[in-house]
């Protein structure tokens, strides 16, 4: 059964500065990995999707990386901002449309 | 209305009563989700909708019972929960998971926090 870890679970920098979010999985069979964002109180907001034959997608200040060998995501944010204050979820894909697998997720706060 | 949106956003019921929520998407989805988010916890996936056929029931108590009509609209149904059932139940929306080769990402409506007294 794959399993969904999240570290550090909560984090708090002043800002400006750059910041990694470590999710790592049990099975490295991961298909496809996705992470999310979560403001307190409300649903989910789609942040990256990276795909099986993908490494690594970026978003403005965002970029997310996959190594499947390692069974390693990291989310990687440039210059944060208060904005960016909320808990970030990763969720990976075993194989094309099956279940997604959530980790806990890493509560991160941007002091101004 | 745009995305994905779930009616009511806030609901505490008694343990006798019996409501429903309402989630309904504006993408042109063929699947969608119900998950639990509780304290502490993971997001449980509950159920899975694709082409209005549930693929996926993950072992969930007859207490809820979800309703899919048309690709577009998810209910669940709540009679006789436990407090324990106190959580944020998300619903989400994809394109259709299981189409050989396809790629997609779930899209999610803002929950609703249900309280069981």
């Amino acid at each position: 059964k794959q399993e969904v870890t999240q570290i550090p679970a909560a984090l708090s920098v002043p800002e400006g500065e750059n910041l990694v979010l470590n999710c790592s999985f049990t099975d490295s069979a991961i298909y496809n990995l996705q992470w999310f964002r979560q403001d307190p109180g409300k649903g989910l907001t789609s942040l990256l999707l990276i795909q099986s034959s993908q490494r690594e997608q970026t978003s403005g200040r965002l970029n997310a990386s996959l190594d499947k060998s390692s069974g390693r995501s990291t989310l990687y944010i440039a210059a944060s901002q208060p904005g960016d204050s909320a808990t970030y979820l990763c969720a990976g894909e075993e194989t094309s449309g099956s279940r997604l697998t959530f980790g806990e997720g890493t509560q991160l706060t941007v002091n101004p | 209305e745009t995305g994905v949106t779930q009616t009511p956003r806030h609901l505490v019921m008694g343990m006798t009563n019996k409501k429903s929520l309402k989630c309904e998407q504006h993408l042109g989805h063929n699947a969608m989700y119900w998950y639990k988010q509780s304290a502490k916890k993971p997001l449980e996936l509950m159920f899975v909708y694709n082409f209005k056929e549930q693929t996926e029931n993950n072992s969930v108590p007859s207490r809820f019972s979800p309703e899919c009509p048309n690709s577009s609209h998810l209910f669940l149904h709540l009679h006789t929960l436990q407090p324990e059932d106190s959580a944020l139940y998300l619903c989400a929306s994809s394109q259709d998971p299981f189409f050989s080769g396809a790629t997609y990402e779930q899209y999610f409506g803002p929950g609703t926090r249900l309280t069981v007294t």
